[in-house]
């Protein structure tokens, strides 16, 4: 089944530990994207990634990382989590070009404490 | 820089009549795809349809269609004969072209359908 895999689901942790939430798709898409969607504001795009060891920033990076290392592969990283990056996150992927949207993976609940 | 509005925090329909769901959008890229996506109260993200910049006719999928006026920067979201599982909250997207992986999102909208 084509699909986007994210782990885990739901993650509580607390202040200043560093968390990596995982993302694999086996689609073979180009293209891999984190978001965060809070109340009233959407979805808002972390950081986008066009290809191996490619990556960009989206609207909302501050606080984050990612590497793409493999072209299934694209974990987002947490280096020292706030409270205010408590939100739920979404990985994704899609082919190249405005012709497609991004599949999504189920979602991950963070909450830091 | 690109944008998308959607105006309508919340929607009511009674089942089985239509709805629209409104979205506008800013761009200075010829060239760009339009998307909306459902989202249940379980959480996932479900891609609906498509309309892409160049295209003549509006899209329709099933229940679904989109009401695509490009002088006006619309892209309205309709909805026929409503049902109960269509209780979920409505985002827009857009996507320019042709090499970004930026899909920027409206604020959405949640859509009650009364039985």
């Amino acid at each position: 089944e084509a699909q986007v895999t994210q782990n885990p689901r739901y993650l509580i942790t607390v202040t200043g530990k560093k968390l990596t939430v995982t993302c694999s798709q086996n689609m073979n898409h180009e293209y891999m994207s984190w978001y965060r969607q809070d109340p009233g504001l959407g979805l808002r795009q972390i950081y986008y990634s066009m290809n191996v060891e490619v990556t960009d920033k989206g609207d909302v990076p501050e606080g984050y990382k990612v590497s793409r290392k493999e072209k299934r592969n694209f974990p987002l990283i947490l280096e020292s989590p706030s409270p205010n990056q408590t939100s739920l996150y979404f990985c994704a992927s899609s082919l190249s070009g405005q012709l497609y949207g991004y599949t999504f993976g189920s979602g991950t609940r963070l909450t830091v404490v | 820089a690109q944008k998308i509005t959607q105006t309508q925090p919340g929607m009511f329909v009674q089942e089985k009549e239509a709805v629209t769901l409104d979205c506008t959008y800013d761009t200075s890229d010829p060239s760009y795809g339009l998307f909306w996506y459902k989202q249940p109260s379980s959480g996932e993200m479900i891609f609906l349809i498509y309309q892409g910049s160049y295209d003549q006719q509006n899209a329709t999928e099933g229940r679904y269609s989109l009401n695509f006026q490009k002088a006006r920067k619309s892209a309205n979201l309709v909805i026929s004969a409503s049902q109960l599982g269509d209780s979920a909250m409505y985002f827009c997207a857009m996507r320019e072209g042709p090499n970004t992986g930026k899909l920027i999102f409206g604020q959405g909208t949640t859509l009650q359908v009364k039985p």
